[in-house]
């Protein structure tokens, strides 16, 4: 069965610091990920996804990801953290042989002035 | 513009009611889905549907009824038989049922017990 974990329920950084968000997934064969950012009282929105084709994917608002098949992760980062990014983040995944996507619990950004 | 619009924002049921959350799009998606969030639990699929007069039980349907009369139309019912109905709602849509589609999301709509 797939799922996803999502490392620290809330991450605190610095405005200008590096924002490293981090998802691992379990999946029996390779999978599509994604990430998604809820904003209060809002719906998800997407980030970016990884489908097939290059393991680097950039995505909105200067986030990118790495899809590292070895570790199993897909880690969301973005090099300088600007107030308006802190939200709550969702990593995703689903993979052939299913319908559903699986999110992660959720990781709540706060940026510091 | 497109997107999925969910009504009402807030709601709130009485002990024995049950309540009828709204949810349309106008992005001609064929796939709609319906998630629970509670805080710190991510997201869970409570119905799916891929395409009109047609859904599947997601992981916690009990309690809640769907119908898919028309292609741009997806509203849930919380019965009475939901023991623990507080929590904010999603709907969502995507082109198809196909792993490799996001999903696009409407606002939410909070449930509250009076």
């Amino acid at each position: 069965a797939q799922s996803v974990t999502q490392l620290g329920s809330h991450v605190s950084v610095s405005e200008g610091a590096l924002v490293l968000l981090r998802c691992n997934y379990s999946s029996s064969v390779p999978p599509y990920l994604f990430w998604y950012v809820q904003y209060p009282n809002q719906g998800l929105q997407l980030l970016l996804k990884y489908t097939t084709g290059a393991t680097l994917v950039k995505g909105i608002n200067g986030f990118e990801a790495e899809f590292k098949k070895s570790e199993t992760s897909f880690h969301l980062t973005k090099p300088s953290a600007h107030m308006s990014d802190a939200a709550e983040y969702f990593c995703a995944v689903s993979q052939d042989g299913g319908f559903k996507t699986i999110f992660g619990a959720g990781t709540r950004l706060f940026v510091k002035a | 513009d497109g997107g999925i619009t969910q009504s009402p924002k807030y709601l709130f049921r009485k002990e024995g009611q049950n309540v009828t959350l709204s949810c349309e799009q106008n992005l001609n998606h064929d796939a709609m889905y319906w998630y629970r969030q509670d805080p710190g639990q991510g997201l869970r699929l409570i119905y799916y549907s891929q395409i009109v007069n047609d859904f599947q039980k997601g992981d916690i349907a009990e309690g809640y009824s769907v119908s898919r009369e028309k292609k741009e139309s997806f509203p849930l019912t919380v019965t009475s038989a939901q023991k623990n109905p507080t929590a904010f709602y999603l709907c969502a849509s995507s082109l198809k049922v196909q792993l490799n589609q996001p999903q696009h999301f409407g606002d939410g709509t909070r449930l509250s017990i009076l």
